[in-house]
Protein backbone atom coordinates (compact mmCIF):
# COMPACT_ATOMS: atom_id res chain seq x y z
CA UNK A 1 0.00 0.00 0.00
CA UNK A 2 1.61 3.41 -0.93
CA UNK A 3 1.89 6.21 1.63
CA UNK A 4 0.28 8.82 0.19
CA UNK A 5 -3.10 7.87 -1.51
CA UNK A 6 -5.05 10.08 -3.83
CA UNK A 7 -8.53 10.60 -4.99
CA UNK A 8 -9.84 9.91 -7.62
CA UNK A 9 -7.15 9.41 -9.91
CA UNK A 10 -9.00 11.45 -13.17
CA UNK A 11 -11.62 14.02 -12.63
CA UNK A 12 -13.43 15.72 -15.43
CA UNK A 13 -15.41 18.87 -14.94
CA UNK A 14 -17.52 21.06 -16.67
CA UNK A 15 -16.30 24.81 -16.57
CA UNK A 16 -18.22 26.59 -13.03
CA UNK A 17 -17.88 23.38 -11.36
CA UNK A 18 -16.71 22.91 -7.79
CA UNK A 19 -13.96 20.53 -7.18
CA UNK A 20 -12.35 17.99 -4.55
CA UNK A 21 -9.23 16.49 -4.98
CA UNK A 22 -8.41 14.32 -1.86
CA UNK A 23 -5.48 12.82 -0.10
CA UNK A 24 -4.32 10.31 3.23
CA UNK A 25 -1.55 9.55 4.28
CA UNK A 26 -0.41 6.59 6.73
CA UNK A 27 3.08 8.14 7.61
CA UNK A 28 3.56 10.91 10.47
CA UNK A 29 4.51 14.28 8.65
CA UNK A 30 5.43 17.58 9.49
CA UNK A 31 3.92 19.51 6.67
CA UNK A 32 1.98 18.53 3.05
CA UNK A 33 2.02 20.11 0.02
CA UNK A 34 -0.50 20.23 -2.72
CA UNK A 35 1.57 20.83 -6.61
CA UNK A 36 0.04 21.10 -9.63
CA UNK A 37 2.10 19.94 -12.79
CA UNK A 38 0.96 21.38 -16.06
CA UNK A 39 1.77 19.42 -19.40
CA UNK A 40 5.81 19.88 -19.61
CA UNK A 41 6.49 18.85 -16.53
CA UNK A 42 7.03 21.86 -14.59
CA UNK A 43 5.78 21.64 -10.78
CA UNK A 44 4.32 24.71 -9.01
CA UNK A 45 3.66 24.08 -5.16
CA UNK A 46 0.54 25.55 -4.57
CA UNK A 47 0.27 25.17 -1.09
CA UNK A 48 2.08 23.72 1.78
CA UNK A 49 0.14 23.25 5.16
CA UNK A 50 0.66 21.39 8.61
CA UNK A 51 -2.58 22.28 10.20
CA UNK A 52 -6.31 23.87 9.35
CA UNK A 53 -6.57 25.53 5.68
CA UNK A 54 -5.53 27.84 3.70
CA UNK A 55 -7.21 29.52 0.62
CA UNK A 56 -5.66 31.17 -2.28
CA UNK A 57 -7.95 32.67 -4.95
CA UNK A 58 -9.69 30.21 -5.90
CA UNK A 59 -8.19 27.43 -4.22
CA UNK A 60 -9.00 26.24 -0.98
CA UNK A 61 -6.28 23.51 1.14
CA UNK A 62 -7.50 21.60 4.32
CA UNK A 63 -5.68 19.42 6.65
CA UNK A 64 -6.63 16.72 9.18
CA UNK A 65 -3.82 15.61 10.96
CA UNK A 66 -5.51 13.57 13.30
CA UNK A 67 -7.27 12.15 10.32
CA UNK A 68 -4.10 12.16 8.04
CA UNK A 69 -6.01 13.73 5.52
CA UNK A 70 -6.22 16.82 3.18
CA UNK A 71 -8.56 17.83 0.32
CA UNK A 72 -7.71 20.22 -2.34
CA UNK A 73 -10.44 22.12 -3.43
CA UNK A 74 -10.83 24.66 -6.90
CA UNK A 75 -13.81 26.66 -7.06
CA UNK A 76 -15.30 28.08 -9.90
CA UNK A 77 -13.10 26.00 -12.06
CA UNK A 78 -11.87 26.93 -15.22
CA UNK A 79 -10.04 25.35 -18.41
CA UNK A 80 -6.51 26.37 -17.12
CA UNK A 81 -7.15 25.01 -14.01
CA UNK A 82 -6.79 20.99 -15.91
CA UNK A 83 -3.66 19.81 -15.10
CA UNK A 84 -2.12 16.95 -12.37
CA UNK A 85 -2.38 17.91 -8.98
CA UNK A 86 -0.02 16.06 -6.12
CA UNK A 87 -0.47 15.38 -2.52
CA UNK A 88 3.19 15.24 -0.94
CA UNK A 89 3.89 14.75 2.77
CA UNK A 90 7.01 15.60 4.22
CA UNK A 91 8.27 13.34 7.26
CA UNK A 92 10.15 14.83 9.55
CA UNK A 93 13.62 13.93 7.51
CA UNK A 94 12.64 16.16 5.44
CA UNK A 95 12.20 13.20 2.25
CA UNK A 96 9.21 14.14 0.74
CA UNK A 97 6.94 11.70 -0.37
CA UNK A 98 4.37 12.33 -3.60
CA UNK A 99 1.17 10.35 -4.27
CA UNK A 100 0.36 9.52 -7.95
CA UNK A 101 -1.61 12.40 -8.43
CA UNK A 102 -5.41 13.38 -10.30
CA UNK A 103 -5.27 14.32 -13.49
CA UNK A 104 -7.98 16.91 -14.36
CA UNK A 105 -9.88 18.23 -16.82
CA UNK A 106 -11.93 21.16 -17.32
CA UNK A 107 -14.39 21.64 -19.94
CA UNK A 108 -15.63 24.71 -21.46
CA UNK B 1 15.18 36.62 -7.67
CA UNK B 2 15.70 33.81 -10.54
CA UNK B 3 14.17 30.59 -10.24
CA UNK B 4 15.68 27.19 -9.97
CA UNK B 5 17.43 26.22 -13.25
CA UNK B 6 18.51 23.19 -14.73
CA UNK B 7 20.38 22.40 -17.21
CA UNK B 8 20.72 20.50 -20.06
CA UNK B 9 16.54 20.56 -20.41
CA UNK B 10 16.55 17.70 -22.34
CA UNK B 11 19.28 14.62 -23.27
CA UNK B 12 19.53 12.08 -24.87
CA UNK B 13 21.89 8.94 -24.24
CA UNK B 14 22.50 5.29 -24.91
CA UNK B 15 22.92 2.82 -22.43
CA UNK B 16 26.14 2.15 -20.50
CA UNK B 17 26.50 6.06 -20.88
CA UNK B 18 26.86 8.16 -18.11
CA UNK B 19 25.49 11.61 -17.48
CA UNK B 20 25.69 14.87 -15.48
CA UNK B 21 22.65 16.88 -14.75
CA UNK B 22 23.11 20.79 -12.92
CA UNK B 23 20.67 22.29 -10.90
CA UNK B 24 21.09 25.96 -9.68
CA UNK B 25 19.22 26.53 -6.68
CA UNK B 26 17.09 30.15 -6.08
CA UNK B 27 19.83 32.22 -4.58
CA UNK B 28 19.81 31.95 -1.09
CA UNK B 29 18.65 28.66 -0.62
CA UNK B 30 21.08 26.56 0.81
CA UNK B 31 18.98 23.15 0.59
CA UNK B 32 18.80 20.82 -3.21
CA UNK B 33 16.66 17.95 -3.57
CA UNK B 34 16.07 15.83 -6.68
CA UNK B 35 13.47 13.75 -7.51
CA UNK B 36 12.82 11.36 -10.28
CA UNK B 37 9.55 10.96 -12.36
CA UNK B 38 8.54 8.18 -14.45
CA UNK B 39 4.91 7.44 -16.00
CA UNK B 40 5.16 4.09 -14.28
CA UNK B 41 6.37 5.26 -10.54
CA UNK B 42 5.48 8.96 -10.65
CA UNK B 43 7.27 11.09 -8.31
CA UNK B 44 10.75 9.56 -6.22
CA UNK B 45 12.70 11.16 -3.87
CA UNK B 46 16.58 10.99 -5.31
CA UNK B 47 18.67 12.60 -2.52
CA UNK B 48 18.68 15.76 -0.45
CA UNK B 49 21.81 18.43 0.02
CA UNK B 50 22.37 20.72 2.52
CA UNK B 51 25.40 22.75 3.18
CA UNK B 52 27.38 20.30 0.49
CA UNK B 53 26.28 17.55 2.40
CA UNK B 54 23.90 14.73 1.56
CA UNK B 55 21.46 14.65 4.23
CA UNK B 56 18.71 12.40 3.02
CA UNK B 57 18.84 9.83 0.88
CA UNK B 58 16.09 7.78 -1.17
CA UNK B 59 16.10 4.10 -2.42
CA UNK B 60 18.09 4.18 -5.46
CA UNK B 61 21.06 2.30 -6.71
CA UNK B 62 24.18 3.23 -6.12
CA UNK B 63 24.51 4.57 -9.81
CA UNK B 64 22.66 7.49 -8.84
CA UNK B 65 25.02 9.76 -7.28
CA UNK B 66 24.77 13.65 -6.60
CA UNK B 67 27.17 16.23 -4.79
CA UNK B 68 26.92 20.33 -3.74
CA UNK B 69 29.35 22.77 -4.54
CA UNK B 70 29.73 25.73 -2.01
CA UNK B 71 27.14 28.20 -3.89
CA UNK B 72 24.77 25.51 -3.15
CA UNK B 73 25.01 24.75 -6.90
CA UNK B 74 23.97 20.99 -7.53
CA UNK B 75 24.85 17.95 -9.53
CA UNK B 76 23.70 14.52 -10.43
CA UNK B 77 25.27 11.76 -11.81
CA UNK B 78 23.82 8.58 -13.25
CA UNK B 79 26.01 5.82 -14.38
CA UNK B 80 26.19 2.80 -16.49
CA UNK B 81 22.71 4.15 -17.60
CA UNK B 82 19.70 2.01 -17.97
CA UNK B 83 16.72 2.18 -20.34
CA UNK B 84 14.84 2.78 -17.26
CA UNK B 85 16.37 5.87 -16.38
CA UNK B 86 14.40 7.31 -19.03
CA UNK B 87 12.67 9.93 -16.89
CA UNK B 88 12.15 13.71 -15.87
CA UNK B 89 14.40 14.97 -13.33
CA UNK B 90 13.76 17.87 -10.97
CA UNK B 91 15.39 19.83 -8.47
CA UNK B 92 13.90 21.76 -5.86
CA UNK B 93 15.34 24.40 -3.73
CA UNK B 94 14.33 25.68 -0.27
CA UNK B 95 15.28 27.52 2.39
CA UNK B 96 16.07 24.59 4.37
CA UNK B 97 17.03 24.99 8.58
CA UNK B 98 18.42 21.60 10.23
CA UNK B 99 16.04 18.71 10.21
CA UNK B 100 12.82 18.30 11.28
CA UNK B 101 11.13 21.41 9.73
CA UNK B 102 9.09 21.51 7.25
CA UNK B 103 10.51 23.83 3.95
CA UNK B 104 8.59 25.28 1.28
CA UNK B 105 10.27 24.36 -2.26
CA UNK B 106 11.05 25.58 -5.45
CA UNK B 107 10.72 23.31 -8.27
CA UNK B 108 12.81 23.56 -11.88
CA UNK B 109 11.86 23.03 -14.74
CA UNK B 110 13.57 19.59 -14.80
CA UNK B 111 15.73 17.85 -17.05
CA UNK B 112 14.25 14.97 -19.24
CA UNK B 113 16.98 12.31 -19.47
CA UNK B 114 15.74 9.67 -22.75
CA UNK B 115 18.11 6.36 -22.99
CA UNK B 116 18.00 4.66 -26.00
Amino acid sequence: KNEVEQSPQNLTAQEGEFITINCSYSVGISALHWLQQHPGGGIVSLFMLSSGKKKHGRLIATINIQEKHSSLHITASHPRDSAVYICAVLPNNNDMRFGAGTRLTVKP
Amino acid sequence: KAGVTQTPRYLIKTRGQQVTLSCSPISGHRSVSWYQQTPGQGLQFLFEYFSETQRNKGNFPGRFSGRQFSNSRSEMNVSTLELGDSALYLCASSQSASGGHYNEQFFGPGTRLTVL
